[in-house]
């Protein structure tokens, strides 16, 4: 099946900081990647949805300046957590679907993120 | 939105045991998936099944799309297969933008 790496699988960092998260496709083509969060126990909740070479599509009541998205290439989408706070510690995932996968959803291993 | 609806939200079964688990939602679907989420947080594709009735191994998957809801089958369960189980649709015009169920959490023990 389709390969989808995610980087880095854990950070921890200080309030206020910033942090990237890398999700790259390894075996195909993704024209569409999708970013989810996911609290402990939880189900997946899409955050935003970005297409390679366009602006990101973010969900209802996810603040697009403190989540950048970049899909700048078919194989690698940024998720960037601006100025980050205690509350925006989470689990991470994307997923992403292209050339040949079509409409079948492959996932990144996810990030989990703590901000002290 | 779609809602999705998993049952049961929780399962126990000793190693070697049969077990269903359901996924009803709202309104039409032209996309329908599975994943199952390990514990260590990785999502694995099971099926694309929008519709119809696939096999793959000791899992198997029937979605009746008229009826709004899919079945998923694990057969002789294995400890591996412990883990969340997510069911995922997309409505008509959304393509591949998912919205997931609620889970089933699953504990296969010896």
């Amino acid at each position: 099946g389709a390969v989808v790496s995610q980087h880095p699988s854990r950070v921890i960092c200080k309030s206020g900081t910033s942090v990237k998260i890398e999700c790259r496709s390894l075996d195909f083509q993704a024209t569409t990647m999708f970013w989810y969060r996911q609290f402990p126990k939880q189900s997946l909740m899409l955050m935003a949805t970005s297409n390679e070479g366009s602006k990101a599509t973010y969900e209802q009541g996810v603040e697009k300046d403190k989540f950048l998205i970049n899909h700048a290439s078919l194989t690698l989408s940024t998720l960037t957590v601006t100025s980050a706070h205690p509350e925006d510690s989470s689990f991470y995932i994307c997923s992403a679907v292209g050339v040949p996968t079509n409409e079948k959803l492959f996932f990144g291993s996810g990030t989990q993120l703590s901000v002290l | 939105g779609i809602q999705v609806e998993q049952s049961p939200p929780d399962l126990i079964l000793q190693e070697g045991a049969n077990s269903t688990l359901r996924c009803n939602f709202s309104d039409s679907v032209n996309n329908l998936q599975w994943f199952h989420q390990n514990p260590w947080g990785q999502l694995i594709n099971l099926f694309y099944i929008p519709s119809g009735t696939k096999q793959n191994g000791r899992l198997s998957a029937t979605t009746v799309a008229t009826e709004r809801y899919s079945l998923l089958y694990i057969s002789s369960s294995q400890t591996t297969d412990s883990g969340v189980y997510f069911c995922a649709v997309a409505g008509t015009g959304t393509a591949s933008k998912l919205t997931f169920g609620t889970g089933t959490r699953l504990q296969v023990t010896l």
